[in-house]
C-alpha cells in the first residue's frame, strides 16, 4: 500500500531553516511526483510546491520563491523540503502528497508540525 | 491565481440528513488535456487530508458511496447523501489543472 511517512516535529528560531523529509513506500518513487502542503494552526491548506522526482524539476509557489527548496533522493525513495529565513508564521503543519499527472494529489503524509518560536 | 470558493462555511447536518458543498472557482477548471482537475478532501480533526473524490466525480477506492461530486467549468458540487457521524470534519475542494495549485477555505461539518 502507498505510504508516505514523514519526519518528527522541529522547533526553530526565527531564522533558522527546517528541512522535513518524506519518505514513501509502495509504488514507484519515480513514476509520481510530490507537492508540499502546509496547513497553519486552525487555518485552511496552502500548496507550496511541487518536484519531480524523475527530473528533479520544481516548481515553487511564488509566496516562497527564494526561501524555499525541493530535492529527493532517488536511491531511498525519499523527498524533502527545506524552508529557510524561518518567520513566526510559518508556524504550520507540513504535508508531503503523492501527485499525478493526470491524477492530482492522491496520498498524504502524516504532517509535520514546524513552529517556528524565539 | 486561480481562486477556489466554498460555500457554506459551515454546515451543521442532522444525522441521516443530506449535505452539499458548494466549491467555485475564478476561472474554468477544464485542462487542454480535456480533464477537469477538481478534487475534493475531508480532513478528520487531527488527521491529515484523505481524498474522497477526483476529476469532479470519481470516487476513490475505499470511499463510501454517500458520497458523490458533480459540476463542470467553474461550478462544483459535493454532497453526502446520508449524513454519519464519521463524517464530521472540514472538506476542501482542490484545482490542479492550473499552476499553482489552489485549495478553497474549507467547509465544516458538524452533527446538528
Amino acid at each position: 500500500q502507498v505510504q508516505l511517512v514523514q519526519s518528527g516535529p522541529e522547533v526553530k528560531k526565527p531564522g533558522a531553516s527546517v528541512k522535513v523529509s518524506c519518505k514513501a513506500s509502495g509504488y514507484t518513487f519515480i513514476s509520481y511526483d510530490i507537492s508540499w502542503v502546509r496547513q497553519a494552526p486552525g487555518q485552511g491548506l496552502e500548496w507550496m510546491g511541487w518536484i519531480s522526482p524523475y527530473n528533479g524539476n520544481t516548481n515553487y509557489a511564488q509566496k516562497f520563491q527564494g526561501r524555499l527548496a525541493m530535492t529527493t533522493d532517488t536511491s531511498t525513495s525519499t523527498a524533502y523540503m527545506e524552508l529557510r529565513s524561518l518567520r513566526s508564521d510559518d508556524t504550520a503543519v507540513y504535508y508531503c502528497a503523492r501527485d499525478g499527472v493526470y491524477d492530482r494529489v492522491d496520498y498524504w503524509g502524516q504532517g509535520t508540525l514546524v513552529t517556528v518560536s524565539s | 491565481d486561480v481562486v477556489m470558493t466554498q460555500s457554506p462555511l459551515s454546515l451543521p447536518v442532522t444525522l441521516g440528513q443530506p449535505a452539499s458543498i458548494s466549491c467555485r472557482s475564478s476561472q474554468s477548471l477544464v485542462h487542454s488535456d480535456g480533464n477537469t482537475y477538481l478534487n475534493w478532501f475531508q480532513q478528520r480533526p487531527g488527521q491529515s487530508p484523505r481524498r474522497l473524490i477526483y476529476k469532479v466525480s470519481n470516487r476513490d477506492s475505499g470511499v463510501p458511496d454517500r458520497f458523490s461530486g458533480s459540476g463542470s467549468g467553474t461550478d462544483f458540487t459535493l454532497k453526502i447523501s446520508r449524513v454519519e457521524a464519521e463524517d464530521v470534519g472540514v472538506y476542501y475542494c482542490m484545482q490542479g489543472t492550473h499552476w499553482p495549485l489552489t485549495f478553497g477555505g474549507g467547509t465544516k461539518v458538524e452533527i446538528k
